[in-house]
């Protein structure tokens, strides 16, 4: 069985801060896709970063930035330089080889105070 | 770019009532998911449907049935609603193949009052 887990539930930061958001997750495959979403108030999934296990290079996308260690099953997200408008709930997502479907963490809220 | 389409995107029942949600997958994408998400909770997984084929099976109640129909688009039949079904019901689509990229439509807002 596949497994995700944000240990954070709930960030705080003053705007201009950097976020990191924890994810580790389980699974046996030995192929399989990580993800991370965005949820805005308004309710819809935004995708933000993909990243397959066989790619460990770690990038920087604009603000957003990961770090995927297979070591330590880890795949944590960066923000630099938070907005008010990064304010959301995030969820590290995991997909197996087989079937697709997208397992969710329990998501971390984070607000960005001005 | 065309997105994956849901509607209604509000509906409010009454308990014992039934749903239809509808979801309409970008243009040539020939898989369908659904998920929902509790007030509070990440999403869970219901169902995939691949080729009009079921494709994958979650935690989705027996109450619940879905087919995807030779348009591809896929519906969602919630029967004998109960109060815990309130939830916001995603939809994603993808063309399946090994990327795995799911669009997620913007969700239909189910209130069982």
């Amino acid at each position: 069985a596949q497994k995700v887990t944000q240990a954070q539930t709930e960030i705080s930061v003053v705007e201009k801060e950097d976020v990191t958001l924890d994810c580790v997750y389980e699974t046996r495959d030995t192929t399989y896709y990580l993800f991370w979403y965005k949820q805005p108030p308004s309710g819809e999934l935004v995708f933000l970063i993909r990243r397959n296990s066989f790619d460990e290079q770690n990038e920087i996308s604009g603000r957003y930035s990961w770090n995927f260690q297979k070591s330590t099953s880890s795949f944590n997200f960066t923000i630099t330089a938070s907005q008010v408008v990064d304010s959301a709930v995030y969820f590290c997502a995991l997909s197996g080889a087989a079937g697709n479907k997208l397992t969710f963490g329990g998501g971390t809220r984070v607000l960005v105070k001005p | 770019a065309a997105g994956v389409i849901q509607s209604p995107r509000h509906l409010i029942k009454e308990k014992r009532e039934t749903a239809t949600l509808k979801c309409y997958p970008i243009p040539r994408h020939d898989t369908v998911y659904w998920y929902q998400q509790g007030p509070g909770q990440d999403p869970q997984f219901l169902i995939s449907f691949y080729e009009k084929m079921q494709s994958d099976k979650g935690s989705i109640p027996d109450r619940f049935s879905a087919q995807q129909f030779s348009d591809y688009h896929s519906e969602l039949n919630m029967s004998s609603l109960e109060l815990g079904d309130s939830a916001l019901y995603f939809c994603a689509s993808s063309f399946r193949d090994f990327n795995n990229e799911q669009f997620f439509g913007p969700g239909t807002r189910l209130t069982v009052l």
